[in-house]
């Protein structure tokens, strides 16, 4: 089945450093993708999402990549703040457009 | 516009009780879907409804999950009767595309078993 995991379960950053969390993809048929934020008692947050004809895609202080030959993909933020600090999910699409979550990396922002 | 509504925030219960859960999704939304998510995981999916029908609920544990959706509106997902791992948080989401441009999620049931 599809399953999508996480690098790394934490990570730490200075604030106004640039943060990437990484993530990889077990089925070469998702074709749609998503990074979602998820604050403390709060349910899941669009950030931003890339379909597998892209392999970059930019939004507010956001990147995403997207390499479908080794399929894996990352986030980057630039200019990290505290308020980013939060667990990040990406999310892989099914053909039935299900989204499958890996298991998330807890960012924590250090002022 | 107003989001997935859930309710109740928090429940406890002890095993062998049953507990329902409610959802209002994002008005015009036809697709909702019910997420289970353990602490320290990512949300797992549990049912896909297109309006009032399942989608699909394969990964539902029949035996003691349900859910509906009667009039494609407003949903409920019950447990019954409750084991100490169904300790989790109950996510609601819903879409107006089935999914191809992602959900909007609630802020969750926290279900807490003892």
């Amino acid at each position: 089945g599809e399953s999508v995991g996480l690098h790394l379960p934490t990570l730490s950053v200075q604030e106004g450093d640039n943060s990437i969390i990484n993530c990889a993809y077990s089925n070469s048929a998702s074709d749609y993708f998503i990074w979602y934020k998820q604050e403390s008692g709060k349910g899941p947050q669009f950030i931003i999402d890339i379909r597998s004809n892209m392999d970059k895609r930019q939004g507010q202080r956001v990147t995403v990549l997207l390499n479908k030959t080794v399929k894996h993909l990352s986030l980057q933020i630039a200019a990290t703040q505290p308020g980013d600090s939060a667990v990040y999910f990406c999310a892989g699409a099914n053909t039935g457009n299900q989204f499958y979550f890996g298991t998330g990396t807890s960012l924590t922002v250090i002022p | 516009e107003a989001g997935v509504a859930q309710s109740p925030r928090y429940k406890i219960i002890e095993k062998r009780q049953s507990v329902a859960f409610w959802c209002n999704p994002i008005s015009g939304h036809a697709t909702l879907y019910w997420y289970q998510q353990i602490l320290g995981q990512g949300p797992k999916l549990l049912i896909q409804f297109q309006n009032n029908g399942v989608v699909d609920d394969s990964q539902l544990p029949k035996d003691r999950f349900s859910a509906e959706r009667l009039k494609g509106v407003d949903s409920t997902l019950k447990i019954q009767p409750a084991k100490l791992e169904d300790s989790a948080v109950y996510l609601c989401a819903s879409s107006w595309a089935g999914g191809s441009y992602g959900y909007t999620f609630g802020s969750g049931t926290r279900l807490t078993v003892v």
